[in-house]
Parts: structure tokens; sequence; C-alpha cells
């Protein structure tokens, strides 16, 4: 069965430092991969998405990621971080059936970002 | 804004009552998830809609149905509340059947008491 783990809960860090987001995962078939942000009383936001091709992905806001197989890992990073990148960041899987699909989310990591 | 919208923001309301949760998805989009997020579980899948038809299920108490219409808005329906019902219950959609991103609405927050 497909599941998610994120190795960090909390990670605080300093403005303009770099950082690195920690998420394992584990999954038998086709791999699709989302790190997904939420900000404080706010709903999910795509940040970015493996799905084929390049393994180094980059999203919105600065962030990368990398989809490592043999490691089974997708690391979210930013070489400079900033106070307003605060938030609770999401690693995901998707799951698909021959009917549908689904996302298993990770724990969650509560990044927070001081001056 | 992810283009979905979700009503209401919050509902407030005692256990033992009945709640409608309602999502409209982007345009476009033909699929729509249901998700409940709370401090102990964490984020969880309750169910899928592709085009008006129940499509994947997750963790979904017999307690909770959904539907999606012919205008492909979907709704959510909770009865016979508990205090444990209390979440962030989110609504996706996305134009694929599985795959791809999901876009998420701005959730509604339940409180059950």
């Amino acid at each position: 069965a497909q599941s998610v783990t994120q190795l960090d809960s909390q990670v605080p860090v300093f403005e303009e430092a770099p950082v690195e987001l920690r998420c394992n995962y584990s999954s038998s078939v086709s791999v699709y991969l989302f790190w997904y942000v939420q900000y404080p009383n706010q709903g999910l936001q795509l940040l970015l998405k493996y799905l084929s091709g390049s393994t180094l992905v980059k999203g919105i806001n600065g962030f990368e990621a990398e989809f490592n197989k043999s490691q089974t890992s997708f690391h979210l990073r930013k070489p400079s971080v900033h106070i307003s990148d605060t938030a609770e960041y999401f690693c995901a899987v998707s799951v698909v059936y021959n009917q549908g699909g689904k996302l298993i989310f990770g724990q969650g990591t509560e990044l927070s970002v001081k001056p | 804004d992810s283009g979905v919208t979700q009503t209401p923001k919050h509902l407030i309301t005692a256990t033992g009552q009945r709640v409608t949760l309602r999502c409209s998805p982007r345009s476009g989009d033909l699929s729509v998830y249901w998700y409940q997020q709370s401090l102990d579980q964490g984020l969880q899948f309750l169910i899928q809609y592709y085009n008006g038809e129940e499509r994947a299920k997750g963790n979904i108490l017999e307690r909770f149905s959904a539907q999606q219409f012919p205008d492909l808005h979907s709704e959510l329906n909770l009865s016979s509340l508990e205090l444990g019902d209390s979440a962030l219950y989110f609504c996706a959609s996305s134009p694929r059947l599985a795959g791809g991103g999901q876009f998420f609405g701005p959730g509604t927050r339940l409180t059950v008491l």
C-alpha cells in the first residue's frame, strides 16, 4: 500500500537560510508526487508536482523538489527562505485505481522562519 | 485562489444534528474529492466523484454521504454528528479521473458542540 512519511514535524530556520523538508514515500506502482502548502486558516495550495520526466521539479515561490526513485524520496528545498514561507507543508502521493484516485498525505511539516 | 469554492466557511452545530457542506469545482473539472483534516488523523481522503459517479471511497463513515450533481457541484452530508466529527473539510477538484494534481478549496470548519 502507498504511504508517505515526512521525517520532520517541525523545522525552525532563520530568514535567508536554506531549508530542506524531507519526504519519503512507499509505492509499488507508478508514482505521482506532490508538495502542498497550507498557510494559517487557509486551504492547501499546490507548490509543485512530479508526474514524469526530469527528476528536478521547480515550483512556485522559489521552491524545488528532487524525485529520487532509488531512495524513494521527494525532498523539498528552497535556497533562501522568507518570513512569509512560514506555513505547514504536506507531501502527497497520488494513488490511481481503475475507477478513480486519491491523494495520500504525509503528516505535515511545520516550517517556522524566524527573523 | 484555486477556483474551488466551498460554503459555508464555518459551521457550528450540536451533536446528533445533520449538516450539508457544498463545493463548486474549478470550471471544467469533472472530478471532485472530499478530505477531512483533523489534529489526530491529519488529512484523510473521504470520497471521489467523477462526472456524477462515485469513483473512489476512503475512510468515510456510514453516517456521511456525498453526491455530485449534473452541474458538477458536490455536497457532503454529515448526519448524527459526534464531537469527533469536528474538523476541517476540504473539497478538491481536478480535470482528470485520477493522477495529476488536485486543487483545493478554502475548506469548511465544522465544530460540533
